[in-house]
């Protein structure tokens, strides 16, 4: 049971725009930032969102974060084929007083 | 450019102590606001926090295995060593080493990684 609570799932055509989203406490999201990741299949994870809205050089403006209150939320629009990966949230949390992962969630393009 | 690369035994019995070796290059842990992290994934399962160690020493590790866990630096070597005591099958995962961003504003935000290392644990 993760700290973080994403949908295991989310799936989406070519073209269209999905959003994932990543609830958290006052403890986490609420009082800190967030960092998303991208896992393509069979690699290490990869940075795409960091200080909740922010990408790093490199990753498409196609990628967008947001956050409000104790949830945030991952978008991606005009999806593609290589988007099909898992997506982990993450955020510190001052009441475990370590880094808490949210359970990923595995996107299709169908 | 900035690397990483995990060693360490593929297989370890249980109970036995579990050391990992992060080799870097591209950057200086001696270097202010640097800071080195492990994260661990189960076969399938999601990304597990281990540990943070940052160029002044300060070192922070997941609450649930702070028992037995160590990290430490050599940054004459471009190193860090992560040591998991006891180990157990479900401790079974790829370990992850990571580069925290400089600048970032939180201890999860890294950007670089390394391409990860599978640890079995079975007797």
């Amino acid at each position: 049971q993760s700290v973080l609570t994403q949908p295991p799932s989310a799936s989406g055509t070519p073209g269209q725009r999905v959003t994932i989203s990543c609830s958290g406490s006052s403890s986490n999201i609420g009082s800190n930032t967030v960092n998303w990741y991208q896992q393509l299949p069979g690699t290490a994870p990869k940075f795409l969102i960091y200080t909740n809205n922010q990408r790093p050089s490199g990753v498409p403006d196609r990628f967008s974060g947001s956050k409000s209150g104790t949830s945030a939320s991952l978008a991606i629009s005009g999806l593609q084929s290589e988007d099909e990966a898992d997506y982990y949230c993450a955020a510190w949390d001052d009441s475990l007083n370590g880094v808490v992962f949210g359970g990923g969630t595995k996107l299709t393009v169908l | 450019q900035i690397t990483l690369k995990e060693s360490g035994p593929t297989l370890v019995k249980p109970t036995q102590t579990l050391t990992l070796t992060c080799t870097f290059s591209g950057f200086s842990l001696s270097t202010s606001g640097v800071g080195v992290g492990w994260i661990r994934q189960p076969p399938g399962k999601a990304l597990e926090w281990l540990a943070l160690i940052y160029w002044d020493d300060d070192k922070r590790y997941s609450p649930s295995l702070k028992s037995r866990l160590t990290i430490t630096k050599d940054t004459s070597k471009n190193q860090v060593v992560l040591t998991m005591t006891n180990m157990d099958p479900v401790d079974t995962a790829t370990y992850y080493c990571t580069h925290r961003q400089v600048g970032g504003t939180s201890h999860c935000s890294y950007d670089y990684w390394g391409q990860g290392t599978l640890v079995t644990v079975s007797s």
